[in-house]
């Protein structure tokens, strides 16, 4: 079975420091592993995500995130916050075996302080 | 072109009313999906459709009815709702049904059912 348990609810940051969100994941297969971003009456986009190519991905506006197996966990980063970045953010695992099911974390709220 | 477009953005209905929910891609995705995302919570998924056949029903009410009439477009047609179905509905598309493919989501319709 998935699952996925974001540690944080809420996280803030001054502007132009690093984001840390923290995602650990349960799944009994190879997972596939996304970060999206959801900013207020909008959407969800697709941040990143991690298929088992490199453990580092590299996704849109300067963020990663590093996948390890060990841990099992799949946290985001980003070096320097931008207002901008003040949002949503989900942790989404989903099996490989099966039907297209992403399994959700309960989200994070970023707050970027100015 | 990662484009997924929604219609309308906002809907306010009465609970004997019939409206619908539309959906369109033009990625050339075969799968397409319906979420439901109440305030505060992760998205939670309705239906799943895979080369235009409806692949998977969460258990969702007779209510909401959905169509997929070619590959490019869906919708979800609404009879009877409750007020407790007010939420944000977004819809998805990936290139295939199966975990290994990232969702792109549109931005979601906004409905208040009085």
């Amino acid at each position: 079975a998935q699952s996925v348990t974001q540690l944080d609810s809420h996280v803030s940051v001054s502007e132009g420091t690093p984001v840390l969100l923290r995602c650990n994941y349960s799944s009994s297969y190879s997972p596939s592993l996304f970060w999206y971003v959801q900013h207020p009456n909008k959407g969800l986009q697709l941040l990143l995500k991690y298929t088992s190519a490199a453990t580092l991905v590299k996704g849109i506006n300067g963020f990663e995130a590093e996948f390890k197996k060990s841990e099992t966990s799949f946290h985001l980063t980003k070096p320097s916050a931008h207002m901008s970045d003040a949002a949503e953010y989900f942790c989404v695992v989903s099996d490989r075996t099966g039907a297209n099911n992403l399994f959700f974390g309960t989200g994070t709220r970023l707050t970027v302080i100015p | 072109d990662t484009e997924v477009t929604q219609t309308p953005k906002h809907l306010v209905m009465g609970m004997t009313n019939k409206k619908s929910l539309k959906c369109e891609q033009h990625m050339g995705h075969r799968a397409m999906y319906w979420y439901k995302q109440k305030a505060k919570k992760p998205p939670e998924l309705m239906f799943v459709y895979s080369y235009e056949k409806l692949s998977i029903n969460e258990s969702v009410p007779s209510r909401f009815s959905p169509e997929c009439p070619n590959s490019s477009l869906l919708n979800l047609h609404l009879h009877a709702l409750q007020p407790e179905d007010s939420a944000l509905y977004l819809c998805a598309s990936s290139q295939d049904e199966g975990g290994f493919y990232e969702q792109y989501f549109g931005p979601g319709t906004r409905l208040t059912v009085t």
